[in-house]
């Protein structure tokens, strides 16, 4: 069975750090693109962050670039997010998903929760 | 505000068919393929749609897409009340370099 099963996330206080991680089964993992999508409690999917195949190109929205960072150890079939200087307005639930343009991201993780909160 | 433009809200009876409109510009939509994606409450999203108008499997066949230049749309028949939930589009912004989504339609079954 393809799966994805997101860790990590938590309480944090503002200016805090936190990393995430994104567990692959069931596929070959160095064969697609990864990435993490966010839900802000009530609103809609916002996209965080994308990786290549080989992990040698990220791309990052506006609203976390420079403070969020993506990487990935093909060799242990593991997602990363790695968020420093958190700020409120970046809690959400935080979702890894496998594909890009091409597929369309076809496989979900169930979510792991980050809330910002003093 | 999101890049790609989605009604808020649809609505129609069991039986009927509904169409979602998703709308963008030539960095987008009009240049890379476009997805859809459906969430229920408290779950992750769905793939229903990829490549325009390409079904994953298992998808069945009452939902479908279609682009036009710089617009998608996704349509669903023979609605059902098990089909109310949240719709994105989604794609990627070529002059961005960033994926960008709708802002999602809530589909209502009357």
């Amino acid at each position: 069975e393809v799966l994805l099963l997101e860790s990590g996330g938590g309480l944090v206080q503002p200016g805090g750090s936190l990393r995430l991680s994104c567990a692959a089964s069931g596929f070959t993992f160095s064969n697609y693109v990864m990435g993490w999508v966010r839900q802000a409690p009530g609103k809609g999917l916002e996209w965080v962050s994308g990786i290549s195949v080989s992990g040698g190109s990220a791309d990052y929205a506006d609203s976390v670039k420079g403070r969020f960072s993506i990487s990935r150890d093909n060799s242990k079939k593991i997602l990363y997010l790695q968020m420093n200087s958190l700020r409120a307005e970046d809690t959400a639930v935080y979702y890894c998903a496998r594909g890009g343009v091409l597929n369309g991201m076809d496989v979900w993780g169930q979510g792991t929760t980050v809330t910002v909160s003093s | 505000q999101s890049v790609l433009t989605q009604p808020p809200s649809v609505s129609a009876a069991p039986g009927q068919k509904v169409t979602i409109s998703c709308s963008g510009s030539s960095s987008n939509i009009g240049n890379n393929y476009v997805s859809w994606y459906q969430q229920f409450p408290g779950t992750a999203p769905k793939l229903l749609i990829y490549k325009n108008n390409g079904r994953p499997s298992g998808i069945p066949d009452r939902f479908s897409g279609s682009k036009s230049g710089t617009s998608a749309t996704l349509g669903i028949t023979g609605l059902q009340t098990g089909d109310e939930a949240d719709y994105y589009c989604g794609t990627r912004d070529s002059s961005l370099s960033v994926w960008v989504f709708g802002g999602g339609t809530k589909l209502t079954v009357l």
